[in-house]
């Protein structure tokens, strides 16, 4: 059971470099997100999908954009990376119902370690 | 707008006994779901217990429960005979359902020391 996958799992960039993130499930879950963890600031959303096609910003998302076009992927992508950009991502995903079976918990990836020099 | 708190960023406590770790949320939804998640020193995230905004009941999973009171819009996490293996970054979380967008939100973190 693959569940979600993230690559790459560490990355080093020069400021103004692009790169793009990549996130993959294979649960079926509608719900897909990006999230940045910082010391101190547990962790903040930057984007989300609630389906393919559909994308919303969340907390923090300048510097980032994404796009859903299959229900698996969610790439995150740093048009220009900055030093402010330097921490831990996480891609997360969950059906989008609750009930029985579902409490719309994250399934989390294992984390990318970004760091902008 | 939705928002986390957790006022704890480090808890202490010592093998065995109990600790609770202190959430409170804001949110304009009138459907929502409360969440705890583990974060090792490893880095995993990993989902421990939810509580649906309608639940009558505080929910339980083994030695974790969750203490829910909606008036007061709280949503402690309650370890009972702490364990070595405890000691981890807690998250509380919260999804709103309807104005919220589903989107999941997250306090900072309360960081858990169990002492032998």
């Amino acid at each position: 059971n693959a569940g979600v996958t993230q690559t790459p799992k560490f990355q080093v960039l020069k400021t103004g470099q692009s790169m793009t993130l990549q996130c993959a499930q294979d649960m079926n879950h509608e719900y897909m997100s990006w999230y940045r963890q910082d010391p101190g600031m547990g962790l903040r959303l930057i984007h989300y999908s609630v389906g393919a096609g559909i994308t919303d910003q969340g907390e923090v998302p300048n510097g980032y954009n994404v796009s859903r076009s299959t229900t698996e992927d969610f790439p995150l992508r740093l048009l220009s990376a900055a030093p402010s950009q330097t921490s831990v991502y996480f891609c997360a995903s969950s059906p989008l119902t609750s009930g029985r079976r579902n409490t719309g918990e994250l399934f989390f990836g294992e984390g990318s370690r970004l760091t902008v020099l | 707008a939705q928002k986390i708190t957790q006022t704890q960023p480090g808890m202490f406590v010592q093998e065995k006994e109990a600790v609770t770790l202190d959430c409170t949320y804001d949110t304009s939804d009138q459907s929502y779901g409360l969440f705890w998640y583990k974060q090792p020193s490893s880095g995993e995230m990993i989902f421990l217990i939810y509580q649906g905004s309608y639940d009558e009941q505080n929910a339980t999973e083994g030695r974790y429960s969750l203490n829910f009171q909606k008036a007061r819009k709280s949503a402690n996490l309650v370890i009972s005979a702490s364990q070595l293996g405890d000691s981890a970054m807690y998250f509380c979380a919260m999804r709103g359902i309807n104005t919220g967008g589903f989107k999941t939100i997250f306090g900072a973190g309360t960081r858990l020391f169990v002492k032998a």
